[in-house]
């Protein structure tokens, strides 16, 4: 199965400090994107970032960024400046053409006041 | 625009029974999709519809059935429901199937089969 894995279940950052999550995934496709959801109490599934494989540039979204490494199949997210309001269910995730998409199990982000 | 809609929010069924999820989007895309998500194992994909007239499996489509009505709904059948599909459902929808095509999602149905 081409898996999405997401190693950590819960992380905590400090406010306005900087936490970086992580995902790592498998696929045999060589057109694919990547994304970020985040999914806060209400539920409701929210793009934070994404990314095309092709590109080597990684992307970046005001504080949100990801460093994607294609060659390890690893494609991080790094919030910068933690706002109480980035606490959240963040999913880690990726597409192709063929419509699999596959997201990881999900990394609960608590943010400290 | 309100998005992507999805009635009803909460539901409980006993096992046997039956039930229709109901999803509207009013962004004029193409292509819908319902996931269902349980704890631990994030999103996945039941059924999807790349286009109207179309319906394809997912990974998980046993126990399911679609219909896309029009362009704008796409509906989720539980025939006779058990308690392995308790879980919570999310519709999507996005302009088309593939790559550059980012997925709105609804607010969620709760569903608990007793």
């Amino acid at each position: 199965a081409q898996t999405v894995t997401q190693s950590q279940p819960e992380m905590s950052v400090q406010e306005a400090e900087t936490v970086t999550l992580s995902c790592t995934y498998d696929t045999s496709e060589s057109d694919y994107y990547l994304f970020w959801y985040k999914q806060p109490p209400s539920r409701q599934m929210i793009l934070v970032i994404r990314q095309e494989a092709y590109k080597q540039q990684n992307a970046t979204e005001n504080r949100f960024s990801v460093n994607f490494q294609k060659a390890a199949k690893s494609f991080s997210l790094k919030i910068s400046d933690s706002q109480l309001g980035d606490a959240a269910m963040y999913f880690c995730g990726r597409g192709g053409n063929n419509n699999d998409m596959r997201f990881g199990a999900g990394t609960r982000l608590t943010v400290k006041p | 625009n309100a998005g992507v809609t999805q009635t009803p929010k909460f539901q409980v069924l006993k096992t046997g029974q039956s039930m229709t999820l109901q999803c509207a989007q009013d962004m004029n895309h193409n292509s819908m999709y319902w996931y269902r998500q349980d704890p631990g194992m994030g999103l996945r994909l039941i059924y999807y519809s790349a286009s109207e007239g179309t319906t394809d499996k997912g990974e998980v489509p046993n126990g399911y059935n679609v219909s896309r009505l029009n362009k704008r709904e796409f509906s989720l059948r539980l025939e006779s429901a058990a308690p392995s599909q308790t879980s919570v459902y999310f519709c999507a929808s996005s302009e088309a199937v593939g790559i550059g095509y980012e997925q709105y999602f609804g607010p969620g149905t709760r569903l608990t089969v007793t």
